[in-house]
């Protein structure tokens, strides 16, 4: 079974620009969620969708901050416009079911943003 | 609220040591607690999960936890560290009702010595 897949792995940007990163989940997992990992802290949770909707996004900044599942299968999270605190690596996991709280939870490799 | 708090950032062992690795929780409701750990430029891999069933967890590569209620804890155990265990170990929580947010804690490093 193929894991959840993220693009770029890499990328670096000056502050003020703009940028996208895109998530496939597992085939068939109903929940996706995008974690924000800053170096040296744990994964915070921005934005968490069932399907096509929202289940929480109650941390994203959302004067920047946007993203998408359209279909409700692959994500795109994009920063718009970025600042330096944005540096950090953004986690995209999936996971089977609804919104139980035993799911598994299952991560890409993660995108390691550097804003300059 | 849910919080986990990790003693710990970076962890040494021998090769063939104990390896022990702590975590206390914060819950205002029954917790599902679980430990991931990450690989360097990987992304994370559930080791186990506790979700009341079994005070006792079993995981993947010989790794155990046990909950306990009386001390807030659900500290990592192995009990002979091999060279592939480096790497950063996470413990998380989430309620057992409502929201399934996973909160992480800061993540202890760990260093297996030859």
């Amino acid at each position: 079974e193929a894991g959840v897949a993220q693009s770029p792995r890499y990328k670096i940007i000056e502050k003020r620009q703009s940028v996208a990163f895109w998530c496939n989940p597992i085939s068939g997992h109903a929940t996706l969620y995008w974690y924000q990992q800053i170096l040296g802290q744990g994964p915070k949770l921005l934005i968490q969708f069932q399907n096509n909707g929202v289940v929480d996004d109650s941390q994203l900044p959302k004067d920047r901050f946007s993203a998408e599942r359209l279909k409700g299968v692959d994500s795109t999270l994009k920063i718009q416009p970025a600042k330096l605190e944005d540096s950090a690596v953004y986690l995209c996991a999936s996971s089977p079911y609804g919104t139980a709280s035993t799911d598994t939870q299952y991560f890409g490799p993660g995108t390691r943003l550097t804003v300059l | 609220a849910q919080s986990v708090t990790q003693l710990g950032s970076h962890v040494s062992v021998s090769e063939g040591a104990l390896v022990l690795l702590r975590c206390n929780y914060s819950s205002s409701v029954p917790p599902y607690l679980f430990w991931y750990v990450q690989y360097p430029n990987q992304g994370l891999q559930l080791l186990l999960k506790y979700t009341s069933a079994a005070t006792l967890v079993k995981g993947i590569n010989g790794f155990e936890a046990e909950f306990k209620k009386s001390e807030t804890s659900f500290h990592l155990t192995k009990p002979s560290a091999h060279m592939s265990d480096a790497a950063e170990y996470f413990c998380a929580v989430t309620q057992s009702s409502g929201a399934n947010n996973l909160f992480f804690g800061t993540g202890t490093r760990l260093t297996v010595i030859p």
